[in-house]
């Protein structure tokens, strides 16, 4: 079992404000990092699959960074607006395709 | 394109009833996962598939089994239930590490 980590647990925006939060895994034996964007009542949606050191990936506002040799990753929303209100989880895969999940860092965006 | 089918969609137990959840993948995923959501927790690994014909234990496996029945079909079985056992069940699948995983809608178990 990996461990995986996320903070801020949860997060109070206002409309407009940019926001970031951490994930922070295991630096051996490097895989993969996952970034899912999860509503409530619906299932999770992967945002983002990362697999380099210094990797950085963008879909409109959101961005992620990567920097396997310490082991964390930062997804960063730009201009939050109420509909990115979400928990966003980070995965982690090992090498036997165990997909592990940190505990999610839930964002309100305040209108 | 179906995509992770998961049903059922909710269901209330008696404590000590059994039930399976099934669920069904279209994409030839090799890997498939069952996972439990409880508050706070996030998503828990209860079990997981690498291929066709294994199957292997991950973080909270207690009080429940699971069937590689073929490359399509994970199914998660609940021999007796406890109310502990009360959660939102998340069947998911992946090609690979490096690609990323999809999920079910989700069932919501109650065990009164």
């Amino acid at each position: 079992i990996l461990n995986v980590e996320q903070s801020p647990q949860s997060l109070h925006v206002q409309e407009g404000d940019s926001t970031n939060f951490t994930c922070s895994f295991p630096s051996s034996n490097f895989y993969a990092l996952h970034w899912y964007r999860w509503e409530t009542a619906k299932s999770p949606e992967a945002l983002f699959v990362m697999t380099l050191n210094g990797d950085e990936k963008k879909k409109g506002r959101i961005s992620a960074t990567l920097n396997t040799k310490e082991g964390y990753s930062y997804l960063y929303i730009k201009g939050s607006q109420p509909e990115d209100s979400a928990t966003y989880l980070c995965a982690f895969p090992d090498g036997a395709n165990n997909l592990f999940f940190g505990t999610g860092t839930r964002l309100t965006v305040i209108p | 394109n179906a995509g992770v089918t998961q049903t059922p969609k909710f269901q209330v137990l008696k404590t000590g009833q059994s039930m399976t959840l099934q669920c069904a993948q279209d994409m030839n995923h090799n890997s498939m996962y069952w996972y439990r959501q409880d508050p706070g927790m996030g998503l828990r690994l209860i079990y997981y598939s690498a291929s066709e014909g294994t199957t292997d234990k991950g973080e909270v496996p207690n009080g429940y089994n699971v069937s590689r029945l073929n490359k399509r079909e994970f199914s998660l079985r609940l021999e007796s239930a406890a109310p502990s056992q009360t959660s939102v069940y998340f069947c998911a699948s992946m090609l690979a590490t490096n690609t990323e995983a999809f999920f079910g809608q989700g069932t919501r178990l109650t065990v009164v």
